[in-house]
């Protein structure tokens, strides 16, 4: 049973670039979230995609975007990348209808703006 | 004010020691309640949920108090296997299906042979 799976594990862009991030939810599975963890700091909620649309969006600003394809796998893309936006990307998945808040990650993307 | 705060820690404990996390949240409407667990480097994994009625699972205890909006996490006969970060969650969700999971800092859990 595959896990959750997001690509790349690293990545190195310059400021004002722009980064796709691409995740696979774990097999049964059909909403990802996507989350952001700076160092030393817990995972902040970006947002969600259930049925190939945004259901929830956390405080992030509109450089953050991403989508859903019918196979339920995702992706994260930030333009205009900042100094800031140098983070760990989880990618979660879970089933709508479950609603036992628990949260299956994949490993990351860590990325790295210079 | 954070939506969930915890002490960041670090706490350093010798093995077998009994060691207590609190965690506090803001959002009176909150639902669900969970610690999870995070290894160096590596992803959250779901440690356990947390339920008024307090909860226990082998050597871990957890107990939520909703009028104080208070939660915590006791670990029993502590083994070098629990040293990692245990994240306090919130999920203010409303409805089915929409899991919002708001994480605390974390606190980094160190233990001393």
């Amino acid at each position: 049973d595959a896990g959750v799976t997001q690509s790349p594990t690293h990545l190195i862009k310059t400021r004002g670039q722009q980064v796709t991030l691409r995740c696979s939810p774990k097999s049964g599975h059909d909403t990802v979230s996507w989350y952001q963890q700076a160092l030393g700091q817990g995972p902040q909620f970006i947002f969600q995609y259930y049925e190939e649309e945004e259901r929830q969006r956390g405080n992030f600003p509109d450089r953050f975007s991403g989508h859903q394809f019918p196979n339920y796998s995702s992706e994260l893309n930030v333009n205009a990348l900042l100094l800031g936006d140098s983070a760990l990307y989880l990618c979660a998945s879970s089933f709508f209808s479950g609603n036992t808040g628990e949260l299956f990650f994949g490993e990351g993307s860590r990325l790295t703006v210079l | 004010r954070k939506e969930v705060e915890q002490d960041p820690g670090p706490f350093n404990v010798p093995e077998g020691a009994t060691v207590a996390f609190n965690c506090t949240y803001s959002n009176s409407a909150s639902q669900s309640f969970f610690w999870y667990r995070q290894d160096c480097r590596k992803e959250p994994k779901l440690l356990m949920s947390v339920y008024s009625s307090g909860n226990e699972d082998g050597r871990f205890t957890a107990q939520l108090n909703r009028a104080s909006q208070y939660i915590s996490l006791l670990i029993r006969d502590s083994k070098l296997s629990d040293s990692a970060t245990y994240l306090c969650v919130v999920n203010s969700a409303r409805g089915f299906g929409n899991e919002k999971l708001t994480f605390g800092t974390g606190t980094r859990l160190t233990i001393i042979p």
